[in-house]
């Protein structure tokens, strides 16, 4: 398996522009996160999903953030209008169940907003 | 706040000599994750804790999980260069979901 699968790696664009953020999870994979890591506030859970639902976006910081996963394989991390203090290293995780077992991380996407 | 504590925040070691990271949780631990970041990467999974008492090992990285004192700690021995990295635990928020990190710890081997 290819593992998680984010896209892009790198993305810079300008304060107020949208941005989309992509990751694939692992087939079979029942359950995907978006984290955002920053120095000051380090990993931060943003939102997670079971089965294609979201379970728990209190970590989502503003309106702003919006996340979607409309079928197992895909899910989108959207920001509209984007800010400078948005610019961190956003992860996707997937896992298999719940519970007891280990996600396993993309390798991130590097938003910077100027 | 933090629900997990890591410490320290940051650790300097020379090569070949043995080092300890720590994680204490707020809450009731429903197992721990020990995963390992280097600059510019993903999370890489190193074990996972269930129960109290619990002890794994990983080549030269052990891990023992007290859950009464609702903390683990991360032992390393003889450390070499390709140990440095951040170290981050992680642990469900509840029985069932999610998973919440500690600030994470940052290791430096000095060859």
């Amino acid at each position: 398996d290819a593992g998680v699968i984010q896209s892009p790696r790198h993305e810079v664009t300008e304060m107020g522009q949208e941005v989309t953020l992509r990751c694939k999870p692992i087939s079979g994979h029942n359950s995907l996160f978006w984290y955002r890591q920053t120095m000051m506030r380090g990993l931060e859970l943003l939102i997670y999903f079971n089965n294609n639902v979201p379970i728990d976006d209190s970590g989502m910081p503003e309106d702003r953030f919006s996340a979607k996963m409309p079928n197992a394989s895909f899910s989108t991390l959207k920001i509209q209008p984007s800010e400078p203090r948005d610019s961190a290293v956003y992860f996707c995780a997937s896992r298999a169940g719940t519970g007891n077992t280990e996600a396993f991380f993309g390798q991130g996407t590097r938003l910077t907003v100027v | 706040s933090q629900e997990l504590e890591q410490s320290p925040q940051s650790l300097i070691v020379q090569e070949g000599k043995n080092l300890t990271i720590n994680c204490t949780s707020s809450k009731t631990l429903y197992g721990l994750y020990w995963y390992k970041q280097k600059y510019g990467e993903g999370l890489i999974f190193l074990m996972m804790l269930q129960k109290g008492g619990e002890e794994k090992s990983h080549e030269k990285i052990t891990a023992k999980l007290d859950e009464k004192k609702q903390q683990s700690s991360l032992h390393i021995t003889a450390s070499q260069p390709s140990h440095a990295g951040i170290y981050l635990c992680g642990a469900p928020r509840d029985r069932w979901n999610d998973m919440r990190f500690g600030a994470g710890t940052r290791l430096t081997v000095k060859p």
